[in-house]
C-alpha cells in the first residue's frame, strides 16, 4: 500500500499522559500536514512541513502540541499532558508541489480518547 | 467568523434529485478551491477542484464566484452512494500553502 499511513489508529490514554502519533506520507510527497477533526466539524489545520522545514506552527492548539519531521520523511505529532478536550481524530495528509495547490491525500487518522 | 463557512445540513433528498451546496470563504487571498467528500468514519478524499470558469465531472458541477467569495457544488441525479459529508476547501498559495476546510455539509440520499 503506497498511501499515507498513520499509527496508531486508536489510542486511549489517561489525562496527563503524553501521546505520540506517527505519519508516513506518500514517498514522493514533500508536503505533510496535520489536522484535527472533532465530531460534526471539518478538519482543523494544526501545522505543516515542506520537506523537513516546519513552515507553519502558529495554529498548534497549545504549547503541549509539537510536531517533527526529521529528514523530511515520516512525521510525529506529540501531545504532552493530555486533556479530555484533546480527544479527537488526528489526520495526516501529504501532497506534492511547491507553492501550488496540490491535492491532499489523507491517512485514515489516529483517534485519540483521553479519559 | 470562520474562514470557510458551510451549512451543515443535513440535506435529505430522494434518489434522482438535484441538490446544491454553497460555501463562502472570507480570505480574499484564497487562490485554490476544492470539494472533498468524507464518508462516515473515513478520511476526506478529493471530489473535484473548483475553477473560475466552472467545471463538471459527470453528475457533479462546481462553480466559483470570486466577487462574492462563494463556491458551489451541484449534484444531479443523486444516488444512494452520494450520501456523505461534502467539505469545502479554500487555500492560500505562496510560500505557505494552507488548505482550510469548512465544517462540511451532510447529504443523505434516500430511496
Amino acid at each position: 500500500d503506497t498511501g499515507v499511513s498513520q499509527n496508531p489508529r486508536h489510542k486511549i490514554t489517561k489525562r496527563g499522559q503524553n501521546v505520540t502519533f506517527r505519519c508516513d506520507p506518500i514517498s514522493e510527497h514533500n508536503r505533510l500536514y496535520w489536522y484535527r477533526q472533532t465530531l460534526g466539524q471539518g478538519p482543523e489545520f494544526l501545522t505543516y512541513f515542506q520537506n523537513e522545514a516546519q513552515l507553519e506552527k502558529s495554529r498548534l492548539l497549545s504549547d503541549r502540541f509539537s510536531a517533527e519531521r526529521p529528514k523530511g520523511s515520516f512525521s510525529t505529532l506529540e501531545i504532552q499532558r493530555t486533556e479530555q478536550g484533546d480527544s479527537a481524530m488526528y489526520l495526516c495528509a501529504s501532497s506534492s508541489g511547491t507553492g501550488g495547490t496540490g491535492e491532499l491525500f489523507f491517512g485514515e487518522g489516529s483517534r485519540l480518547t483521553v479519559l | 467568523r470562520k474562514e470557510v463557512e458551510q451549512d451543515p445540513g443535513p440535506f435529505n433528498v430522494p434518489e434522482g434529485a438535484t441538490v446544491a451546496f454553497n460555501c463562502t470563504y472570507s480570505n480574499s487571498a484564497s487562490q485554490s478551491f476544492f470539494w472533498y467528500r468524507q464518508d462516515c468514519r473515513k478520511e476526506p478524499k478529493l471530489l473535484m477542484s473548483v475553477y473560475s470558469s466552472g467545471n463538471e465531472d459527470g453528475r457533479f458541477t462546481a462553480q466559483l464566484n470570486r466577487a462574492s467569495q462563494y463556491i458551489s457544488l451541484l449534484i444531479r441525479d443523486s444516488k444512494l452512494s452520494d450520501s456523505a459529508t461534502y467539505l469545502c476547501v479554500a487555500g492560500r498559495g505562496g510560500g505557505s500553502y494552507i488548505p482550510t476546510f469548512g465544517r462540511g455539509t451532510s447529504l443523505i440520499v434516500h430511496p
